[in-house]
């Protein structure tokens, strides 16, 4: 398996509060990508990177934003967290644009 | 309408039964097709690429017929461990690393 972690794992916080997720790679992998699941919707994308401080938006970025500042790092920020934002996260990241490795996911929750 | 649609499911089966689903995408421009497996409160994994010519990795065969926009994967001899929902997946041509998800179809088998 691709060595992806997530942290934090869990989450609970108070509308309105920035919350920070971070998605980390030892694969040396090109591209990574957020995603949100919620029942009824499947996975959806929220952002993309394609390379360091390259980011694009993916169907669901309203209310959310990235940074990659290294190739291991992809950092997932809500800048003030709504009650819509409760989901499961999971980050994943792959060598070419074909192949994705998902991490094990973070559920927060917005009170 | 969807991009990529699948039978709703819960699909129940016995052990040993021969189970079938089927997806179906609307992008006409969707190049490449896998279909994922995730476990319950896990993270979606790999778990075979879909070849035009239709492909087969032991009791699991995937097949693609692009004049109808359709994609199905066929599990023999269902085992226990087979129980998850399985995720059709397309990637669209012209649109780098991002993947189009649907929603999924779960899988129970019963002793």
């Amino acid at each position: 398996d691709a060595g992806i972690t997530q942290s934090p794992r869990h989450k609970v916080t108070e509308t309105g509060t920035p919350v920070t997720l971070r998605c980390h790679q030892t694969e040396n992998h090109r591209y990574m990508y957020w995603y949100r699941q919620d029942p009824g919707h499947g996975l959806r994308l929220i952002h993309y990177s394609y390379g360091v401080k390259d980011t694009d938006k993916g169907e669901v970025s309203d209310g959310y934003s990235v940074s990659r500042s290294k190739t291991e790092d992809f950092l997932l920020t809500l800048e003030s967290a709504t009650s819509s934002q409760t989901s499961v996260y999971f980050c994943a990241s792959g060598a070419s644009s074909y192949e994705q490795y998902f991490g094990p996911g973070t559920r927060l929750t917005v009170t | 309408r969807k991009e990529v649609e699948q039978d709703p499911g819960p699909f129940n089966v016995p052990e040993g039964a021969t189970v079938a689903f089927n997806c179906t995408y609307s992008n006409s421009a969707s190049q490449s097709f896998f279909w994922y497996r995730q476990d319950c409160r896990k993270e979606p994994k790999l778990l075979m690429s879909v070849y035009s010519s239709g492909n087969e990795d032991g009791r699991f065969t995937a097949q693609l017929n692009r004049a109808s926009q359709y994609i199905s994967l066929l599990i023999r001899d269902s085992k226990l461990s087979d129980s998850a929902t399985y995720l059709c997946v397309v990637n669209i041509r012209n649109q780098g690393g991002k993947l189009i998800f649907g929603q999924g179809t779960e899988l129970s088998v019963k002793p």
